[in-house]
């Protein structure tokens, strides 16, 4: 079975600010895992993902995220928040390798304060 | 630009009313999948298909149906919308050749049933 948990269903940040998203998964094989954004009236747009191999993962934005096995983590951070980052953010992982379907966790609102 | 097209993107609509949510795809993708976002945010997978003529459901208990007759084409359809299927609907993709695969979103339907 996997699951995924953020923690925060809310995080308001000043622009400029460092941003910090948590994600914590379960998974009994090593899982791939991935960070999703969702804009107002939009579907949800691939920020990164982490297969195998280096731990930290650069997306696209200025987002990157580290894979922390012992701590079963995957927090998503950005230096500096920008007023465009304000948007939901999902993390997902997929360590069902017959179905394939990722399961995400239940989202993160990000506030971008000026 | 979106690869995956839903339409319609908002429709409101009585109870008792027969609907299909459209959903294709133009990138040759194997997989396709109907996840129900809730007000709150959380995705939840409700259908998934392999390849044409195959479809399973997912997670979550739902009372839609679904087919796939063309790779390309993945409709969702409800025959008797109640207020309980208020909600958007999101259809994905992906390439099932490889396991790492993310999914491709469209930009949702958002069901209002009254």
């Amino acid at each position: 079975a996997q699951s995924v948990t953020q923690l925060g269903s809310h995080v308001s940040v000043s622009e400029g600010a460092l941003v910090l998203l948590r994600c914590n998964y379960s998974s009994s094989v090593p899982p791939y895992l991935f960070w999703y954004v969702q804009y107002p009236n939009q579907g949800l747009q691939l920020l990164l993902k982490y297969t195998t191999g280096a731990t930290l993962v650069k997306g696209i934005n200025g987002f990157e995220a580290e894979f922390k096995k012992s701590e079963t983590s995957f927090h998503l951070t950005k230096p500096s928040a920008h007023m465009s980052d304000a948007a939901e953010y999902f993390c997902a992982v997929n360590a069902d390798t017959g179905r394939r379907a990722l399961t995400f966790g239940s989202g993160t609102r990000l506030q971008v304060q000026p | 630009e979106a690869d995956i097209y839903q339409t319609p993107r908002y429709l409101v609509i009585g109870t008792g009313k027969k609907i299909t949510l459209e959903c294709s795809q133009t990138m040759g993708h194997d997989k396709m999948y109907w996840y129900q976002q809730d007000p709150g945010m959380e995705l939840h997978l409700i259908h998934y298909s392999y390849g044409v003529n195959s479809t399973e459901k997912g997670d979550l208990s739902s009372e839609s149906t679904v087919s796939r007759i063309r790779t390309e084409h993945f409709p969702l359809t409800l025959e008797s919308a109640r207020p309980s299927h208020t909600s958007q609907y999101l259809c994905a993709s992906s390439d099932l050749s490889s396991y790492n695969s993310p999914l491709h979103f469209g930009n949702g339907t958002r069901l209002t049933v009254t």
